[in-house]
């Protein structure tokens, strides 16, 4: 496609429940980031992919949360549990390869929205 | 990892103006620089990068300085417009191109 793709755009569900966030990338590009941006803050790091691999899920906050990329394109966010807290933009990235210098493309996000 | 400081939190400006957002990093080893702007409800896009090996980047309105040394970056842009209003991020990538965002600069350019 043209750019990152997310969907949903939103999401609202109710404490407790499990949620999955897709992730489409640019085709091509191997490299594929996480991030969760809470209102007024910066993005903050979670996962990222290079190909199939979860090669860094340092940034991911507990055992709730969870990502595939199991064919090396779309990737999955997925949490378990879900609370209150967990509400937050959560922004798909994705790049050419994975080295500094390369420009990182982002998605739109997903909005989700526990209550 | 690294740590980037973002200033001002918020920046409000006459049209026609100039407006100035700095970050500072941690990591000496950085060598790329991205800033990306976020309208309301929007992806961060880039709107320009510099590279360690020179020391100021323009494009058109906007300019981009880098003190390596200092290790600090800056975002310029002259003759502002209400277009412009939105919020800037800073950011800095580890060798993996990993991001480290600063925490966001809401600019407000006045008509």
């Amino acid at each position: 496609g043209a750019g990152v793709s997310q969907t949903p755009s939103n999401k609202v569900t109710e404490k407790g429940k499990y949620v999955e966030l897709r992730c489409d990338p640019i085709s091509g590009h191997t490299a594929l980031y996480w991030y969760r941006q809470s209102l007024g803050q910066g993005p903050e790091f979670l996962i990222y992919f290079q190909g199939t691999g979860a090669a860094d899920d340092s940034g991911l906050p507990n055992d709730r949360f969870f990502a595939v990329r199991p064919e090396g394109s779309v990737s999955t966010l997925k949490i378990q549990r879900t609370e209150r807290g967990d509400s937050a933009v959560y922004l798909c990235a994705s790049s050419l390869l994975r080295q500094q210098n390369t420009e990182a493309f982002f998605g739109q996000g997903t909005r989700l929205t526990v209550v | 990892g690294e740590n980037v400081e973002q200033h001002p939190s918020t920046l409000s400006v006459q049209e026609g103006d100039s407006a100035v957002i700095k970050c500072t990093y941690s990591d000496s080893a950085s060598n790329y620089f991205p800033w990306y702007k976020q309208e309301l409800g929007k992806r961060p896009q880039l709107i320009i990068d510099i590279r360690s090996n020179v020391g100021e980047k323009k494009d058109q309105r906007i300019a981009v300085t880098l003190n390596k040394t200092a290790k600090h970056f800056s975002l310029h842009i002259t003759e502002t417009q209400p277009e412009d209003s939105a919020v800037y991020f800073c950011a800095v990538p580890n060798n993996f191109n990993k991001f480290y965002f600063g925490s966001g600069t809401k600019l407000n350019v006045k008509p």
